[in-house]
């Protein structure tokens, strides 16, 4: 299984911040790498897919980079709703993998 | 507006199996343009995909589960099942099912989920 490595672990930021995230495969996953936001009780929530691609209605603070094995996601401007937990996943070999999770706190 | 949610049994005895039921409403499951999909998260842990099932009853699962593991659809339902058995304490977790969006592979719509507790 290809191993999914997120950093760091957990972060603190203030609102109207610019925080990155990120997330490194065992192996390369090309461009087939997705993020989510699960805020505490609820279902993870789709942000971007393939690597750059912002999901539908997901504000343009979000943005994802990387390609390969090294991937990065950005969050502008931290707004009062971003503080919650990050997943990385790869599709590009099954079984789809996930990352620790990274969790982004108020300062 | 799409909806999905999930049902069964929060309680199940170590040995038995466990069986939960994904209701879709807003879209058919008898679509090509998804794969219907289920995913758990261990207490205080990450995400471990389980499997998919595709419209025509296609399965495909994640082998570290795939020896217990079952899936079915029911397009005149609009539901999809997950029957794992032989659950031991370490299949306690919070089960989601999600749309899988295929081209390209990732879960865009969730159901809320729900926690099974395995114990006797």
């Amino acid at each position: 299984d290809i191993q999914m490595t997120q950093s760091p672990s957990s972060l603190s930021a203030s609102v109207g911040d610019t925080v990155s995230i990120t997330c490194r495969a065992s192996q390369s996953v090309n461009y087939y790498l997705n993020w989510y936001q699960q805020n505490a009780g609820e279902a993870p929530k789709l942000l971007i897919h393939s690597a750059s691609s912002l999901q539908s209605a997901v504000p343009s603070r979000f943005s994802g980079s990387g390609s390969g094995t090294d991937f990065t996601l950005t969050i502008s401007s931290l707004q009062p709703e971003d503080f919650a937990t990050y997943y990385c996943q790869q599709t590009y070999s099954s079984p789809w993998t996930f990352g620790q999770g990274t969790r982004v706190e108020i300062k | 507006q799409v909806h999905l949610q999930e049902s069964g049994p929060r309680l199940v005895k170590p040995s038995q199996t466990l069986s939960l039921t994904c209701t879709v409403s807003g879209a058919s499951v008898n679509s090509g343009s998804y794969y219907w999909s289920w995913i758990r998260q261990l207490p205080g842990k990450g995400l471990e995909w389980i499997g998919y099932i595709y419209y025509s009853g296609v399965t495909h699962y994640n082998p570290s589960l795939k020896s217990r593991l079952l899936m079915s659809i029911d397009t005149s339902e609009n539901q999809f099942s997950l029957s794992l058995n032989s659950v031991t304490a370490a299949d306690t977790a919070m089960y989601f099912c999600a749309r899988d969006m295929r081209a390209p592979t990732a879960f865009d719509l969730w159901g809320q989920g729900t926690m099974v507790i395995v114990s006797s």
